[in-house]
């Protein structure tokens, strides 16, 4: 495997049940990031962590629970979704924070029914 | 904090002819920009990024962009339009510092046979 992965890629779970996106990145680096993609809306970044540490939390709701083992996986635990929250859903790596590109994995598409 | 404005959400080119995307960044410290291109169901694919060198940044796929400070731009472009070109494309800013990436909202590119 090279880059950065993601499984499953395609996602239909119910309100109420539980579910964990898995990432992996391949490349070595330090930073990782959950991004939320919606259909007509801007790229929303939901969780960074840097060093397996998180330093962001853009005001997500407490349904999503990221987990971060150690730098080359990152996890984002999923409970009790809304039909909002339905959208593809993007990890990213990066070399550091700062200046650095990210990489991307090919996405989750999660259906909320 | 920063912000990317990408103006035109849609664009059409006919095959063959100069494609044109743009980029405006609100900066007060000299950023790192990035263009990346976005095919159906897929992640993001870095595309080129400039992170003060030269001003004009050649990337894959034949596109290049040129770095304008007096105009706070970060223009997009290639000479002649292929139909594996049609996607959406995000220009995105970071600093040296900080977490974060910002990501304009996109732009469809279609390509006209």
């Amino acid at each position: 495997e090279t880059g950065v992965t993601q499984t499953p890629r395609h996602l239909v779970m119910g309100m109420t049940n539980k579910k964990s996106l898995k990432c992996e990145q391949h490349l070595g680096h330090n930073a990782m990031y959950w991004y939320k993609q919606s259909a007509k809306k801007p790229l929303e970044l939901m969780f960074v962590y840097s060093l397996e540490e998180r330093v962001e939390n853009n005001s997500v709701p407490s349904r999503f629970s990221p987990e971060c083992p150690n730098s080359s996986h990152l996890f984002l635990h999923l409970h009790t979704l809304q039909p909002e929250d339905s959208a593809l859903y993007l990890c990213a790596s990066s070399h550091r924070q700062g200046g650095y590109e990210q990489y991307f994995g090919p996405g989750t598409r999660l259906t909320v029914t | 904090a920063q912000s990317v404005t990408q103006l035109g959400s849609h664009v059409s080119v006919s095959e063959g002819a100069l494609v044109l995307l743009r980029c405006n960044y609100s900066s007060s410290v000299p950023p790192y920009l990035f263009w990346y291109v976005q095919y159906p169901n897929q992640g993001l694919q870095l595309l080129l990024k400039y992170t003060s060198a030269a001003t004009l940044v050649k990337g894959i796929n034949g596109f290049e962009a040129e770095f304008k400070k007096s105009e706070t731009s970060f223009h997009l472009t290639k000479p002649s339009a292929h139909m594996s070109d049609a996607a959406e494309y995000f220009c995105a800013v970071s600093e040296d510092t900080g977490n974060q990436f910002y990501f304009g909202t996109g732009t469809s590119l279609t390509v006209i046979p």
